[in-house]
C-alpha cells in the first residue's frame, strides 16, 4: 500500500497546455516537498510546504498543501518542453523528527513541443 | 562544487559479488540518508545517521547490507552477495537538524545516485 498516492501516473501534453499533478494520502504530515527528477540523475529540491493551505509559487509552478496537511497539488502553467521530468511527492511525518520521506510513486511528465 | 557526490555513477557486477558505494555530503550537514529507487518507483528509505550514529534502518535492508558512516562525514553502503533484486537506483541524501526555518529539517538533498545492475 502506497502511503503517497500520486496521479496522474503518466501525462504526455503539447507545449503551452497546463496541468495539475496531485499528492494525496490518508495520513497528516508535518511537511511535504516537491522533487523533479531526470532520467539517471538523482531528485531535485523543488519546493517544502509546512502549513495547512499553505500556497508558493515558483515561476510557472504553484504548490498547494491542503488544509489537513494531507495532500498537495502541484500545477504548472503553459508548460514547456523543459519542464518534461519525474516529479515526486514527499513528505516528512509528524511523528518522527528523523527527516526521513515517505515518497509517491512518482508522475512522467512528457511535453512535446 | 558543493553538492552530494556519490561514486561510481554506475555499478555493473556479477550476481554473488559484493560492491561499495560511497557519498559524500553537503559538508555542513548531519544528517545523511540511502534510499533505493527502482524502475518507475519513487525512492524508499533505507537508512539514516547523524553524525556517525546510524539510527534508523528499514526493514527493506536485508543482513546482506550494511551502511557505515566513520567519523560523521562521508558514508558507504556495502552490499554482499548481490542478487539480481538488489539492481536499482542508490541514492544519497543530506539535510542538516537544527535550522530554525520550519520545515528545513526535512528538506534533503540528493546525489546523483549510483545505479547498480547485477547480471
Amino acid at each position: 500500500t502506497q502511503l503517497l498516492e500520486q496521479s496522474p501516473q503518466f501525462l504526455s501534453i503539447q507545449e503551452g497546455e497546463n496541468l495539475t499533478v496531485y499528492c494525496n494520502s490518508s495520513s497528516v504530515f508535518s511537511s511535504l516537498q516537491w522533487y523533479r527528477q531526470e532520467p539517471g540523475e538523482g531528485p531535485v529540491l523543488l519546493v517544502t510546504v509546512v502549513t495547512g493551505g499553505e500556497v508558493k509559487k515558483l515561476k510557472r509552478l504553484t504548490f498547494q498543501f491542503g488544509d489537513a496537511r494531507k495532500d498537495s497539488s502541484l500545477h504548472i502553467t503553459a508548460a514547456q518542453p523543459g519542464d518534461t521530468g519525474l516529479y515526486l511527492c514527499a513528505g516528512a511525518r509528524g511523528s518522527s523528527n528523523t527527516g526521513k520521506l515517505i515518497f509517491g510513486q512518482g508522475t512522467t511528465l512528457q511535453v512535446k513541443p | 562544487d558543493t553538492g552530494v557526490s556519490q561514486d561510481p555513477r554506475h555499478k555493473i557486477t556479477k550476481r554473488g559479488q559484493n560492491v561499495t558505494f560511497r557519498c559524500d555530503p553537503i559538508s555542513e550537514h548531519n544528517r545523511l540518508y540511502w534510499y533505493r529507487q527502482t524502475l518507475g518507483q519513487g525512492p524508499e528509505f533505507l537508512t539514516y545517521f547523524q553524525n556517525e550514529a546510524q539510527l534508523e534502518k528499514s526493514r527493506l535492508l536485508s543482513d546482506r547490507f550494511s551502511a557505515e558512516r566513520p567519523k560523521g562525514s562521508f558514508s558507504t553502503l556495502e552490499i554482499q552477495r548481490t542478487e539480481q533484486g538488489d539492481s536499482a537506483m542508490y541514492l544519497c541524501a543530506s539535510s542538516v537538524l537544527g535550522k530554525s526555518k520550519q520545515g528545513a529539517n526535512t528538506e534533503a538533498f540528493f546525489g546523483q545516485g549510483t545505479r547498480l545492475t547485477v547480471v
